[in-house]
């Protein structure tokens, strides 16, 4: 149990258009979901936490009108890349939170996506 | 101030063997959540492990246990019987309240273990 899928897994794009990146809890439903951003050899930062049905919740540094949380449903969350530049390209993992392993609220990570600018 | 320190950049250990991967955490919180994430080179982050401030007992999860002490506010991850497939980065992350009903993990810097044949 606690699967979450993210789809592209890579994504190539010419600077200035837009991405989205698909993140789906599989077998389970998750009122809240997060967005982070990892560069080469760091750690993840936590760029936005999503609830569903409501505006996402954006960490301080991070453009909303840049990067576009959707959550329109329990088992869907989308992040849009908009007006993509070089400096965007990062590694980009979504996570779903659970309770379902009685831990309380645990977070299951997507397999992420790797976003290349050109 | 970071919340979470690893201090151990790297760590190499002989397969079969066992490791100690540090972690020390920062917070005035009386109840926050301790938690370990593999990251292979894939990228894919796996939940290893997990100690919440309340558990009395050193959590544990078939090769990984969780050498937790309160009052050092240490979280240190153990593996026991290194496998080669055990190489990877390691996460070590604190669940806290973030406001409202949400709660939001914050991350060390990791550990990069290799294990060696």
């Amino acid at each position: 149990g606690a699967v979450v899928s993210q789809h592209p897994s890579w994504v190539i794009c010419k600077s200035g258009t837009s991405v989205k990146i698909e993140c789906r809890s599989l077998d389970f439903q998750a009122t809240t979901m997060f967005w982070y951003r990892q560069f080469p050899k760091q750690s993840l930062m936590l760029m936005a936490t999503s609830n569903e049905g409501s505006k996402a919740t954006y960490e301080q540094g991070v453009e909303k009108d840049k990067f576009l949380i959707n959550h329109a449903s329990l088992t869907l969350s989308t992040l849009t890349v908009t007006s993509a530049h070089p400096e965007d390209s990062s590694f980009y993992i979504c996570s779903a939170a659970s309770e379902i392993r009685g831990l309380g609220e645990t977070q299951y990570f997507g397999p992420g996506t790797r976003l290349l600018v050109l | 101030a970071q919340k979470i320190t690893q201090t151990q950049p790297g760590m190499f250990v002989q397969e079969k063997e066992a490791v100690t991967l540090d972690c020390t955490y920062d917070t005035s919180d009386q109840s926050y959540g301790l938690f370990w994430y593999k990251q292979p080179s894939s990228g894919e982050m796996i939940f290893l492990i997990y100690q919440g401030s309340y558990d009395e007992q050193n959590a544990t999860e078939g090769r990984y246990s969780l050498n937790f002490q309160k009052a050092r506010k240490s979280a240190n991850l153990v593996i026991s019987a290194s496998q080669l497939g055990d190489s990877a980065m390691y996460f070590c992350a604190m669940r806290e309240r973030s406001g409202g009903s949400n709660y939001k993990l914050t991350f060390g810097k990791g550990t990069l273990l290799t294990v060696n044949p």
